[in-house]
């Protein structure tokens, strides 16, 4: 059975930084795209971006209004993602989830397992 | 960025109700479009990818059909576990950008 699990979530005063990582199991996981989305209190989705799998080397994409302040990393030999956030703004207050992408294609492919999400929270 | 527009934002119906939600998006992405269907407190779940393929598990009153710049939706005939918030979302390129959400009420 795929599972993602994430960790990391809590409360974080502004400036600050916070990483969290995504658990993967159930499937070869450097074989996939691996994509980071959140989603405000009561608000939709947003797509953070995305780490490409071995096939095109870990390559990384990224919603240019995050650009510079959040990155995504992998380590295949532990099936673990991860999310570096920095500069932490209060509006990056949301529910952080990973998702394991169909496929590993260069161009994208729906996110068809999706993490249980982890709270962060931003404020002083 | 490509902009995805659903419609309605609400919806009220009754068990045994044919529904149907659309979605606009700003430029063509010829099929590269998934649905999803989220409930309260959970994440979302994969329905439908490339516009209309059923995901695995996923009950056949669910179907999804466009191509282009417009697509649907529909569910056959509504289920008690079916009132919930349903998404389209985009993939033809990275960034991917979701549809603002559709709530299925029970009227």
């Amino acid at each position: 059975e795929v599972q993602l699990v994430e960790s990391g979530g809590g409360l974080v005063k502004p400036g600050r930084s916070l990483r969290l990582s995504c658990t993967a199991s159930g499937f070869t996981f450097g074989d996939y795209a691996m994509s980071w989305l959140r989603q405000a209190p009561g608000k939709g989705l947003e797509w953070i971006g995305v780490i490409r799998g071995k096939a095109y080397g870990g390559t990384t994409e990224y919603a240019a209004s995050l650009k510079g302040r959040f990155t995504i990393s992998r380590d295949d030999s532990k099936s673990i993602a991860y999310l570096q956030m920095n500069s932490l703004k209060t509006e990056d207050t949301a529910v952080y989830y990973c998702t394991k992408d169909q496929y590993d294609f260069w161009s994208g492919s729906a996110p068809d397992c999706w993490g249980q999400g982890t709270l962060v929270t931003v404020s002083s | 960025d490509i902009q995805m527009t659903q419609s309605p934002s609400t919806l009220s119906a009754s068990v045994g109700d044919r529904v149907t939600i659309t979605c606009r998006a700003s430029q063509t992405i010829s099929k590269w479009l998934a649905w999803y269907q989220q409930k309260p407190g959970k994440a979302p779940n994969l329905l439908i990818y490339q516009a209309s393929i059923l995901e695995s598990g996923v009950p056949s009153r669910f179907s999804g059909s466009g191509s282009g710049t417009e697509f649907t939706l529909t569910i056959s005939s509504l289920q008690p576990d079916d009132f919930a918030t349903y998404y389209c979302q985009q993939y033809n390129t990275y960034m991917y950008t979701f549809g603002q959400g559709t709530k299925l009420e029970i009227k």
